[in-house]
Protein backbone atom coordinates (compact mmCIF):
# COMPACT_ATOMS: atom_id res chain seq x y z
CA UNK A 1 0.00 0.00 0.00
CA UNK A 2 0.84 4.00 -0.73
CA UNK A 3 1.76 5.64 2.24
CA UNK A 4 4.29 9.09 3.01
CA UNK A 5 5.58 10.00 6.47
CA UNK A 6 6.35 13.04 7.09
CA UNK A 7 7.65 12.35 10.71
CA UNK A 8 8.38 16.11 11.66
CA UNK A 9 5.17 17.47 12.96
CA UNK A 10 6.08 20.98 13.93
CA UNK A 11 9.99 22.89 12.98
CA UNK A 12 10.53 26.52 14.55
CA UNK A 13 13.63 28.17 13.42
CA UNK A 14 14.75 32.03 13.05
CA UNK A 15 15.36 33.63 9.62
CA UNK A 16 18.02 32.95 7.65
CA UNK A 17 18.74 29.69 9.20
CA UNK A 18 18.50 26.68 6.39
CA UNK A 19 15.86 23.77 7.49
CA UNK A 20 15.25 20.62 5.85
CA UNK A 21 11.92 18.85 5.70
CA UNK A 22 11.70 15.26 5.49
CA UNK A 23 9.25 13.24 3.43
CA UNK A 24 9.79 9.10 3.45
CA UNK A 25 7.20 6.78 1.03
CA UNK A 26 6.21 3.57 0.57
CA UNK A 27 4.99 2.34 -2.57
CA UNK A 28 5.12 -1.16 -4.62
CA UNK A 29 4.68 0.90 -8.29
CA UNK A 30 8.18 1.34 -10.12
CA UNK A 31 6.19 4.15 -11.76
CA UNK A 32 5.19 7.01 -9.38
CA UNK A 33 5.32 10.96 -8.88
CA UNK A 34 6.38 12.79 -5.71
CA UNK A 35 5.33 16.09 -4.74
CA UNK A 36 5.38 19.13 -2.31
CA UNK A 37 2.59 21.61 -1.34
CA UNK A 38 2.68 24.35 0.58
CA UNK A 39 -0.11 25.43 2.32
CA UNK A 40 0.29 28.99 3.84
CA UNK A 41 -2.30 30.42 6.94
CA UNK A 42 -4.56 31.55 4.43
CA UNK A 43 -5.06 28.24 3.56
CA UNK A 44 -4.87 27.14 0.26
CA UNK A 45 -2.76 24.43 -1.48
CA UNK A 46 0.26 26.29 -3.41
CA UNK A 47 2.00 23.32 -5.89
CA UNK A 48 5.52 23.47 -5.34
CA UNK A 49 7.57 20.37 -7.29
CA UNK A 50 7.07 17.74 -8.79
CA UNK A 51 9.56 14.21 -9.77
CA UNK A 52 8.97 10.98 -11.42
CA UNK A 53 10.38 8.13 -10.12
CA UNK A 54 13.07 7.60 -12.71
CA UNK A 55 14.33 11.10 -11.95
CA UNK A 56 17.03 11.13 -9.60
CA UNK A 57 18.02 14.47 -10.53
CA UNK A 58 18.32 16.87 -7.12
CA UNK A 59 16.06 20.25 -8.01
CA UNK A 60 17.34 23.77 -6.94
CA UNK A 61 14.89 26.60 -7.86
CA UNK A 62 15.99 29.74 -5.76
CA UNK A 63 16.14 29.24 -1.82
CA UNK A 64 14.32 25.81 -2.36
CA UNK A 65 16.35 22.53 -2.78
CA UNK A 66 14.90 18.88 -3.02
CA UNK A 67 17.14 15.63 -2.51
CA UNK A 68 15.26 12.45 -4.37
CA UNK A 69 17.19 9.26 -2.99
CA UNK A 70 15.14 6.18 -4.02
CA UNK A 71 17.15 4.05 -2.20
CA UNK A 72 16.02 5.11 1.16
CA UNK A 73 12.48 6.09 -0.41
CA UNK A 74 12.83 10.02 0.76
CA UNK A 75 12.23 13.05 -0.78
CA UNK A 76 13.32 15.61 1.74
CA UNK A 77 12.65 19.48 0.83
CA UNK A 78 15.34 21.97 2.32
CA UNK A 79 14.79 25.72 2.14
CA UNK A 80 18.17 27.62 2.62
CA UNK A 81 18.12 31.53 4.47
CA UNK A 82 14.72 30.92 5.30
CA UNK A 83 12.43 33.67 5.66
CA UNK A 84 9.15 35.17 7.12
CA UNK A 85 6.97 34.20 4.94
CA UNK A 86 8.16 30.31 4.64
CA UNK A 87 6.17 29.79 7.46
CA UNK A 88 3.21 27.48 6.10
CA UNK A 89 2.25 23.81 6.34
CA UNK A 90 3.97 21.94 3.57
CA UNK A 91 2.68 18.57 2.52
CA UNK A 92 4.47 15.78 0.64
CA UNK A 93 2.67 13.36 -1.75
CA UNK A 94 2.68 10.55 -3.69
CA UNK A 95 0.92 8.92 -6.74
CA UNK A 96 1.74 5.92 -8.44
CA UNK A 97 0.14 6.89 -11.70
CA UNK A 98 -1.29 3.53 -12.03
CA UNK A 99 -4.58 4.27 -13.69
CA UNK A 100 -6.42 7.10 -15.20
CA UNK A 101 -7.11 10.59 -12.86
CA UNK A 102 -4.65 8.89 -9.95
CA UNK A 103 -5.10 9.90 -6.33
CA UNK A 104 -2.47 12.02 -3.99
CA UNK A 105 -1.74 10.88 -0.95
CA UNK A 106 -0.71 13.33 0.89
CA UNK A 107 1.70 12.58 4.42
CA UNK A 108 0.54 14.50 7.43
CA UNK A 109 2.24 17.61 6.95
CA UNK A 110 5.00 19.77 8.30
CA UNK A 111 4.11 23.14 9.88
CA UNK A 112 7.26 25.18 9.33
CA UNK A 113 6.88 28.64 11.73
CA UNK A 114 9.65 31.30 10.63
CA UNK A 115 10.65 33.69 13.40
CA UNK A 116 12.12 37.36 12.71
CA UNK B 1 -2.13 32.81 -14.85
CA UNK B 2 -5.37 30.33 -14.97
CA UNK B 3 -6.41 28.93 -11.70
CA UNK B 4 -8.92 26.86 -9.86
CA UNK B 5 -11.28 28.54 -8.84
CA UNK B 6 -14.23 27.32 -6.15
CA UNK B 7 -17.50 28.78 -4.53
CA UNK B 8 -18.61 29.66 -1.97
CA UNK B 9 -15.43 30.09 0.23
CA UNK B 10 -17.55 29.01 2.75
CA UNK B 11 -20.82 27.40 3.63
CA UNK B 12 -22.60 26.80 6.83
CA UNK B 13 -25.58 24.21 6.79
CA UNK B 14 -27.61 22.72 9.05
CA UNK B 15 -26.69 18.92 9.93
CA UNK B 16 -29.31 16.68 7.23
CA UNK B 17 -29.16 19.55 4.54
CA UNK B 18 -27.85 18.82 0.76
CA UNK B 19 -25.32 20.97 0.11
CA UNK B 20 -23.58 21.66 -3.46
CA UNK B 21 -19.50 22.83 -3.27
CA UNK B 22 -18.52 24.35 -7.18
CA UNK B 23 -15.17 24.35 -8.74
CA UNK B 24 -14.12 26.06 -12.20
CA UNK B 25 -11.31 24.27 -13.63
CA UNK B 26 -8.62 25.23 -15.51
CA UNK B 27 -10.13 25.53 -18.96
CA UNK B 28 -7.82 22.97 -20.56
CA UNK B 29 -7.53 20.54 -18.05
CA UNK B 30 -9.72 17.38 -18.53
CA UNK B 31 -9.03 15.11 -15.01
CA UNK B 32 -10.67 16.67 -12.02
CA UNK B 33 -10.91 16.02 -8.48
CA UNK B 34 -11.99 16.25 -5.00
CA UNK B 35 -10.01 16.40 -1.49
CA UNK B 36 -11.19 16.98 1.86
CA UNK B 37 -8.76 18.15 4.50
CA UNK B 38 -10.47 17.91 8.06
CA UNK B 39 -9.00 20.98 10.17
CA UNK B 40 -5.22 20.71 11.23
CA UNK B 41 -5.60 17.38 9.85
CA UNK B 42 -3.96 15.48 6.24
CA UNK B 43 -5.95 15.89 2.69
CA UNK B 44 -7.53 12.93 2.06
CA UNK B 45 -8.27 12.24 -2.08
CA UNK B 46 -11.96 11.80 -1.93
CA UNK B 47 -12.90 11.46 -5.78
CA UNK B 48 -11.48 11.57 -9.51
CA UNK B 49 -13.40 12.55 -12.67
CA UNK B 50 -12.39 11.97 -16.51
CA UNK B 51 -14.91 11.93 -19.85
CA UNK B 52 -18.02 12.58 -17.56
CA UNK B 53 -17.51 9.50 -15.34
CA UNK B 54 -16.38 8.89 -12.00
CA UNK B 55 -12.18 6.90 -12.67
CA UNK B 56 -11.28 6.33 -9.04
CA UNK B 57 -13.19 7.22 -5.73
CA UNK B 58 -12.11 6.44 -2.11
CA UNK B 59 -13.68 4.92 0.85
CA UNK B 60 -14.32 8.21 2.10
CA UNK B 61 -16.45 9.37 -0.94
CA UNK B 62 -20.06 6.88 -0.19
CA UNK B 63 -23.30 7.00 -1.48
CA UNK B 64 -23.66 10.16 0.35
CA UNK B 65 -21.83 12.37 -2.23
CA UNK B 66 -21.91 13.00 -5.79
CA UNK B 67 -19.87 14.41 -8.42
CA UNK B 68 -21.21 16.15 -11.89
CA UNK B 69 -19.94 18.23 -14.79
CA UNK B 70 -23.06 19.79 -15.50
CA UNK B 71 -22.10 22.17 -17.63
CA UNK B 72 -18.46 22.84 -19.90
CA UNK B 73 -16.79 24.81 -17.38
CA UNK B 74 -18.28 23.64 -13.47
CA UNK B 75 -17.50 20.65 -11.77
CA UNK B 76 -19.68 19.95 -8.66
CA UNK B 77 -19.74 18.16 -5.17
CA UNK B 78 -22.93 17.21 -3.65
CA UNK B 79 -23.01 16.30 -0.27
CA UNK B 80 -26.68 14.63 1.00
CA UNK B 81 -27.88 14.58 4.34
CA UNK B 82 -24.82 16.40 6.06
CA UNK B 83 -23.87 14.93 9.20
CA UNK B 84 -21.35 16.89 12.02
CA UNK B 85 -17.95 14.95 10.60
CA UNK B 86 -18.28 16.68 7.38
CA UNK B 87 -17.09 19.95 8.36
CA UNK B 88 -14.13 20.44 6.72
CA UNK B 89 -12.49 22.34 4.06
CA UNK B 90 -12.95 20.53 0.68
CA UNK B 91 -10.34 21.21 -2.24
CA UNK B 92 -11.15 20.78 -6.14
CA UNK B 93 -8.19 20.36 -8.30
CA UNK B 94 -7.60 19.73 -11.79
CA UNK B 95 -4.54 18.86 -13.92
CA UNK B 96 -3.93 18.18 -17.83
CA UNK B 97 -3.81 14.83 -18.22
CA UNK B 98 -3.84 11.71 -15.98
CA UNK B 99 0.04 12.10 -14.78
CA UNK B 100 0.54 15.94 -14.66
CA UNK B 101 0.30 17.92 -11.82
CA UNK B 102 -3.22 18.99 -9.91
CA UNK B 103 -3.75 22.25 -9.04
CA UNK B 104 -5.60 23.30 -6.36
CA UNK B 105 -8.38 25.66 -6.09
CA UNK B 106 -8.67 28.05 -2.55
CA UNK B 107 -11.07 25.51 -1.29
CA UNK B 108 -14.37 26.04 0.40
CA UNK B 109 -14.73 25.43 4.22
CA UNK B 110 -17.59 23.80 4.92
CA UNK B 111 -19.30 23.97 8.27
CA UNK B 112 -22.13 21.31 9.68
CA UNK B 113 -23.89 22.55 12.63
Amino acid sequence: AQKVTQAQTEISVVEKEDVTLDCVYETRDTTYYLFWYKQPPSGELVFLIRRNSFDEQNEISGRYSWNFQKSTSSFNFTITASQVVDSAVYFCALSEANQAGTALIFGKGTTLSVSS
Amino acid sequence: EPEVTQTPSHQVTQMGQEVILRCVPISNHLYFYWYRQILGQKVEFLVSFYNNEISEKSEIFDDQFSVERPDGSNFTLKIRSTKLEDSAMYFCASSEGWRDTQYFGPGTRLTVL
